[in-house]
């Protein structure tokens, strides 16, 4: 059964610091990954999504990489403004299935 | 533009009584999951569709069912309700089969439940 894992749990950083949010998952036969951003009381946004034949993707300050073989996923985020100040998930699909398995998330606070 | 809602977004209910929520998209979208979100165990899939007179149960199915009659809807009925079933519920859809579908998946903004 894949579990995924977020560390940390919580982060606070101050404005214009550039981060890195780690997500490990335990069965490495994924289709794909993807991040998500979800604020307080709504629902999840999709940042990025890394199909298991890539390396990274990149969306504007924000970089995902993914390394399959040891079960790793990071999502960096450059220059980091208060509006980033929420939760970020990742959460892997596995190859053969539809449904995606997510980690516990990762609460992002970036004091202005 | 293509989205996917939710209904009710708050709802409160007593131990027993039958409850469902709403979710539809207008997508197209051949897959549609339903998500609970708990502090402490992050999302748990409770049920899934892959297309019409397709449903699935997830790890967390126990006291829900769902029904897909056509390709925008799916319902998810609490038989009756539980205090263990108060949580915040996420509808999310994604294209396609398992050829050339990109896999990314969407979510509505949340029906939020309480069970008294």
């Amino acid at each position: 059964k894949q579990e995924v894992t977020q560390i940390p749990a919580a982060l606070s950083v101050p404005e214009g610091e550039n981060l890195v949010l780690n997500c490990s998952f335990t069965d490495s036969a994924i289709y794909n990954l993807q991040w998500f951003r979800q604020d307080p009381g709504k629902g999840l946004t999709s940042l990025l999504l890394i199909q298991s034949s890539q390396r990274e993707q990149t969306s504007g300050r924000l970089n995902a990489s993914l390394d399959k073989s040891s079960g790793r996923s990071t999502l960096y985020i450059a220059a980091s403004q208060p509006g980033d100040s929420a939760t970020y998930l990742c959460a892997v699909r596995d190859t053969g299935r539809r449904a995606l398995t997510f980690g516990s998330g990762t609460r992002l606070q970036v004091q202005p | 533009d293509a989205e996917i809602t939710q209904s009710p977004r708050h709802k409160i209910t007593e131990t027993g009584r039958q409850v469902t929520l709403a979710c539809h998209q207008t997508w197209n979208h051949n897959n549609m999951f339903w998500y609970r979100q708990d502090l402490g165990h992050g999302l748990r899939l409770i049920h899934y569709s892959y297309g019409v007179q397709d449903t699935n149960k997830g790890e967390v199915s126990d006291g829900y069912s769902v029904s897909r009659s056509n390709t925008e809807d799916l319902p998810l009925t609490l038989e009756s309700a539980a205090s263990s079933q108060t949580s915040v519920y996420f509808c999310a859809s994604s294209e396609g089969g398992m050829v050339a579908d990109t896999g990314e998946l969407f979510f509505g903004e949340g029906s939020r439940l309480t069970v008294l």
